[in-house]
């Protein structure tokens, strides 16, 4: 069964610095990993998709990495703004439809 | 374009009490997914149709759940006899034919609450 961690839980940061957040799966049969950004009492907006051959996708100042075989992948904010406070969150999905999502790091950018 | 709709987006009901939410995906899409987020968790899956048929309803936590797309757009998820437990946060999401190249595209959710 796919579990997947987020670490740290919560951050928070000034504005302007250069910021990585972690996610692990403990299953490296995944077809992709998405990274998702949560604001208070809204859904998720997808933020990256990673396919299962790629390394890494950028968009914008955002840019998430996956190696598989560690079951690791991280998403890298630049120059973070407090509008990027959000609680992101990551999701593995293998074999079947569903994503499995970990608990979320709770970001908080101050100006 | 509209993105996915769900309705209500607050729902009070008390305990025993028969709830419907609804799902609108975005126009076209063919498949559609229910997620539970309960407070401080991830989203959790519940289930997956594609087209009007669920592909797979793994994740239904037990037989008061149930869903359906009769005409292969609009959803809904149905719970019976509804406990305090099951409040949460339900996500809808659709993506165009599914599978896992796709983006799933998630709609605000309807925030469940059983007294």
């Amino acid at each position: 069964k796919q579990e997947v961690t987020q670490i740290p839980a919560a951050l928070s940061v000034p504005e302007g610095e250069n910021l990585v957040l972690n996610c692990s799966f403990t299953d490296s049969a995944i077809y992709n990993l998405q990274w998702f950004r949560q604001d208070p009492g809204k859904g998720l907006t997808s933020l990256l998709l990673i396919q299962s051959s790629q390394r890494e996708q950028t968009s914008g100042r955002l840019n998430a990495s996956l190696d598989k075989s560690s079951g690791r992948s991280t998403l890298y904010i630049a120059a973070s703004q407090p509008g990027d406070s959000a609680t992101y969150l990551c999701a593995a999905q293998g074999g079947s439809e569903k994503l499995v999502f970990g608990k979320g790091t709770k970001l908080t950018v101050n100006p | 374009g509209a993105g996915v709709s769900q309705t209500p987006s607050n729902k009070v009901t008390e305990k025993g009490k028969y709830v419907e939410l609804r799902c609108d995906p975005i126009s076209g899409h063919t498949a559609l997914y229910w997620y539970r987020q309960s407070l401080g968790q991830g989203p959790e899956f519940l289930i997956y149709f594609q087209g009007t048929g669920a592909a797979d309803d793994s994740g239904l936590p037990n037989d008061r759940f149930f869903a359906v797309r009769p005409e292969g757009s609009v959803s809904t998820l149905k719970i019976q006899r509804t406990e305090r437990g099951d409040s949460a946060v339900y996500l809808c999401a659709s993506s165009l034919f599914g599978g896992n190249l796709e983006t799933q595209y998630f709609g605000p959710g309807t925030r469940l609450l059983v007294l």
